[in-house]
């Protein structure tokens, strides 16, 4: 049974801040998701990760994939307020089922 | 855009009425998803379905029951509604290797 755990749970950072959120999945994943989530509306697609070393880029947020560690990472550079949100990461199981972290709340200040 | 309607999109229930939930999608997909989401617990499995008449148990399944007599609606009903299932639902459907895409979502509140 794939279980899936971020950290940290809140993050509140300063604009122009580089920081990192950090996902570990327990057992094999065919891939690795990332979702974003802004308060009172659905989860939106951030990143599809499909094999071990796959690295994606959109904007300020680099997402990566260690299969070998079980481990993703969502790397946030030079923030800024518009980036405030929940941020998920999920991964999946047979049946194309999706396992989710429990989130990260990020709070960019100025 | 995936296409993917739900409603309501909020509702107001008392405990122990039934209730339902509809998932509607525009796009043929064959895998279609139910989620609650609550504070800390991020989005969990209730069900989901693999086909017409296909459908399997998620992880929180206790309470729910869902149908699938059409490729585009996905119905999920709480039998006899309880407190402990007031909560945000989600209906996905998955289009891979993109992954799920997701409903707006209803709000449901059992008072």
């Amino acid at each position: 049974e794939l279980k899936v755990e971020q950290n940290p749970l809140f993050l509140s950072m300063q604009e122009g801040k580089n920081y990192t959120i950090y996902c570990n999945y327990s057992t094999t994943s065919d891939r690795l998701y990332w979702y974003r989530q802004d308060p009172g509306k659905s989860l939106e697609s951030l990143f599809v990760l499909l094999s071990n070393g796959a690295v994606k880029q959109e904007g300020r947020l680099m997402a990566s994939l260690d299969t070998k560690a079980r481990l993703s990472t969502l790397h946030i550079t030079a923030a800024v307020h518009d980036l405030s949100a929940t941020y998920f990461c999920a991964g999946s199981e047979y049946g194309n089922k999706l396992v989710f972290g429990a989130g990260t709340i990020l709070r960019v200040k100025s | 855009d995936a296409g993917i309607t739900q409603s309501p999109r909020h509702k107001v229930t008392e405990t122990g009425t039934p209730v339902t939930l509809r998932c509607h999608q525009t796009e043929n997909h064959r895998y279609m998803y139910w989620y609650r989401q609550d504070p800390g617990h991020g989005l969990r499995l209730i069900h989901y379905s693999y086909g017409v008449k296909d459908t399997d148990k998620g992880e929180v399944s206790d309470g729910y029951s869902v149908s699938r007599s059409k490729t585009e609606d996905f119905l999920l009903t709480l039998e006899s509604a309880t407190s402990s299932q007031t909560s945000v639902y989600f209906c996905a459907i998955s289009e891979e290797p993109r992954g799920a895409f997701f409903g707006q979502g209803t709000r449901l509140t059992v008072v």
